[in-house]
Order: structure tokens, then C-alpha cells, then sequence
């Protein structure tokens, strides 16, 4: 069964450092999502991207935060300069047009934790 | 703007009884979805169970029901013969119907279930 994947699955990194969390969309799948999960909070959304553009995001989705589909498989979310309160569980999500109910497939997570 | 509430922070329950999670959400759209989600220790995000509000009847799956009450604007869900399985944590999510379009979840504070052998 198609499913999303991430990488990695844990990042550390150093306060001020950027980093890239890596999503493979399922591959027929053209609405791709960002949302985040502070340990102990709920799942927050952060930014969906179609046709090769932000369609949406949060006002948590700063100038800090970029998202880009470089080729034709990956889907990345950039943080330029990370802060120790973007420590969180990083969830990238995909799904298929043509449906109204437009399930969400949400990948396996990536934990980012900054020190 | 829209809101989904999740009242109960913690829930337990004995294997093979039957629990119930509740969830409240606030729109002023009439056309909409609501979902389930859970979320085991592994931090996977797994859909259980949906429900479009257009429909009267509440969905199943398997051992999973939902009770829609649409003017209340209420969505519990119902776990029928629980298994040390199902212990994780619960989303309770909302998203208005867009046809064709992406749309962002919405998402409740949670319930975590546990399950006593």
C-alpha cells in the first residue's frame, strides 16, 4: 500500500541552525501538507502546497519557514534559523483531488528537537 | 473561525468494555467533514473514522462508530470490545468541504486512551 514517508525520522540541530525536513508524497498525490505537533499538544497546521504554490498557511508559517517540491517526488520544509521553540514533531501529509473529502495520508513524522 | 474541542484529557478503559470520546466543534459552515484521528506511541497519525456532515446516518468501521449530532455540533466516538490495541492518543479533526481543493485539518487537544488489561 502507497504510503508517505520522511526523513529523517529525529533531527538535532543548534539554536540559529536551518534545516530541511524531507517528505515523499504518495505518488499520485497532488495537495501536500506541513503540520506540527509540540510534544504534549495538538497538531497544529503550518502550510499546503499545490500546483507548484503555497495554497494556504498559518500565521505560525513565518518568514523563518519555506516549502519547496524540487523534483517530482520530494517535498521539503525549510526552517532558516531555528529556535528552541520549533522543537516539535514535524508531520507532512498528501492527498489526491477529484474528492470532496480529500483524505489526508499523513507520514511517520519527523522529530526535530533544537538545542 | 473554526474550533474543535476535545473536553476529556484523559480516558480509560477495560479491555473488551465499550468507551466513548467526546468532541465538540465550533463553524458556521453546513458543509463539512469530521474525523478521527489516532495517534499511537509510534506518533503515526492513523485515520480511523470519518464523517461527512451531509449525511444523517453515523459512520462505522468495524469496531469504531461515531454519534454526529449536527445541531448540537457534537462528534464522539464510540470503541466497542476495546483492545490493549487501541490504547494511543485521539484527535478528534475538522476540515470544511472543499470540493477539489486541499483544506486544512483541524485538530482537538486530544484524548489519550488507555486500556487495562
Amino acid at each position: 500500500e502507497p504510503e508517505v514517508t520522511q526523513t529523517p525520522s529525529h533531527q538535532v540541530t543548534q539554536m540559529g541552525q536551518e534545516v530541511i525536513l524531507r517528505c515523499v508524497p504518495i505518488s499520485n498525490h497532488l495537495y501536500f501538507y506541513w503540520y506540527r505537533q509540540i510534544l504534549g499538544q495538538k497538531v497544529e497546521f503550518l502550510v499546503s502546497f499545490y500546483n507548484n504554490e503555497i495554497s494556504e498557511k498559518s500565521e505560525i508559517f513565518d518568514d523563518q519557514f519555506s516549502v519547496e517540491r524540487p523534483d517530482g517526488s520530494n517535498f521539503t520544509l525549510k526552517i532558516r534559523s531555528t529556535k528552541l521553540e520549533d522543537s516539535a514533531m514535524y508531520f507532512c501529509a498528501s492527498s489526491v483531488p477529484g474528492t470532496a473529502h480529500n483524505e489526508q495520508f499523513f507520514g511517520p513524522g519527523t522529530r526535530l528537537t533544537v538545542l | 473561525a473554526q474550533t474543535v474541542t476535545q473536553s476529556q484529557p484523559e480516558m480509560s478503559v477495560q479491555e473488551a468494555e465499550t468507551v466513548t470520546l467526546s468532541c465538540t466543534y465550533d463553524t458556521s459552515e453546513s458543509d463539512y467533514y469530521l474525523f478521527w484521528y489516532k495517534q499511537p506511541p509510534s506518533r503515526q497519525m492513523i485515520l480511523v473514522i470519518r464523517q461527512e456532515a451531509y449525511k444523517q446516518q453515523n459512520a462505522t468501521e468495524n469496531r469504531f462508530s461515531v454519534n454526529f449530532q449536527k445541531a448540537a455540533k457534537s462528534f464522539s466516538l464510540k470503541i466497542s470490545d476495546s483492545q490493549l490495541g487501541d490504547a494511543a492518543m485521539y484527535f478528534c479533526a475538522y476540515r470544511p468541504a472543499i470540493y477539489n481543493q486541499g483544506g486544512k485539518l483541524i485538530f482537538g487537544q486530544g484524548t489519550e486512551l488507555s486500556v487495562k488489561p
